[in-house]
């Protein structure tokens, strides 16, 4: 049973342009979530992270939405640059249960130049 | 460098045979965790220890797994009669207790079964 889907396996977007990355969830009890950025052959970083009590956290060109009803969350970066072409994992958490987080499968971006 | 580090990166290793990789957590954080990731997947939560305390262990750990953190600082993880699906990107990550939910992770350490 996968838990938080990320249905779309990659995104390509021109330069300057905004990439929109979304992430469906199903378990109604994580209360935090979190995006991750990996490049190949390094461990995934830390990007952004909204809590459940919010529905928009914004970090420089990087901002995070979350709708709880629908279960859905979103990063958009604007504006996109080549630099951010990576894989982008949703990673939400339930604080309360445990500590693990629970990824996607990820997103890989392409920003074109 | 402050970061997680996992020693080694690569690791190739012929059915059978045990291996055993480690973790050096950013100094302060007391909490450190073991994912694997495999082709096209997320990475997959394995195990957690709070200081030296192992607190959970995922399904996914079979008997053939063991990890420790002795010390509460640096952390091994042990593979016996290693078999083919266990070849993965194996990932460890630490987190501070007033922020535990941002896990920092490692670069990781590529594990091949032959």
């Amino acid at each position: 049973d996968q838990q938080v889907k990320q249905n779309s396996p990659s995104l390509s977007v021109q330069e300057g342009r905004i990439s929109i990355l979304n992430c469906d969830y199903t378990n109604s009890m994580f209360d935090y979530f979190l995006w991750y950025k990996k490049y190949p052959a390094e461990g995934p970083t830390f990007l952004i992270s909204i809590s459940s009590i919010k529905d928009k956290n914004e970090d420089g060109r990087f901002t995070v939405f979350l709708n709880k009803s629908a279960k859905h969350l979103s990063l958009h970066i604007v504006p996109s640059q080549p630099g951010d072409s990576a894989v982008y994992f949703c990673a939400p958490i339930s604080t309360g249960a445990n500590s693990k987080l629970t990824f996607g499968k990820g997103i890989t971006l392409s920003v074109r130049p | 460098d402050t970061g997680v580090s996992q020693d080694p990166r690569h690791k190739i290793t012929k059915r059978g045979q045990n291996v055993t990789f480690r973790c050096d957590p950013i100094s302060e954080h007391n909490r450190l965790y073991w994912y694997r990731q495999t082709l096209g997947q997320g990475p997959e939560f394995l195990t957690y220890f709070q200081n030296e305390a192992q607190l959970e262990k995922s399904r996914l750990l079979s008997d053939r797994f063991s990890a420790e953190r002795p010390k509460g600082s640096f952390s091994t993880l042990e593979i016996q009669r290693t078999e083919q699906g266990d070849s993965a990107m194996y990932l460890c990550a630490s987190s501070l207790g007033t922020s535990w939910h941002e896990q920092y992770f490692g670069p990781g350490t590529r594990l091949t079964v032959t």
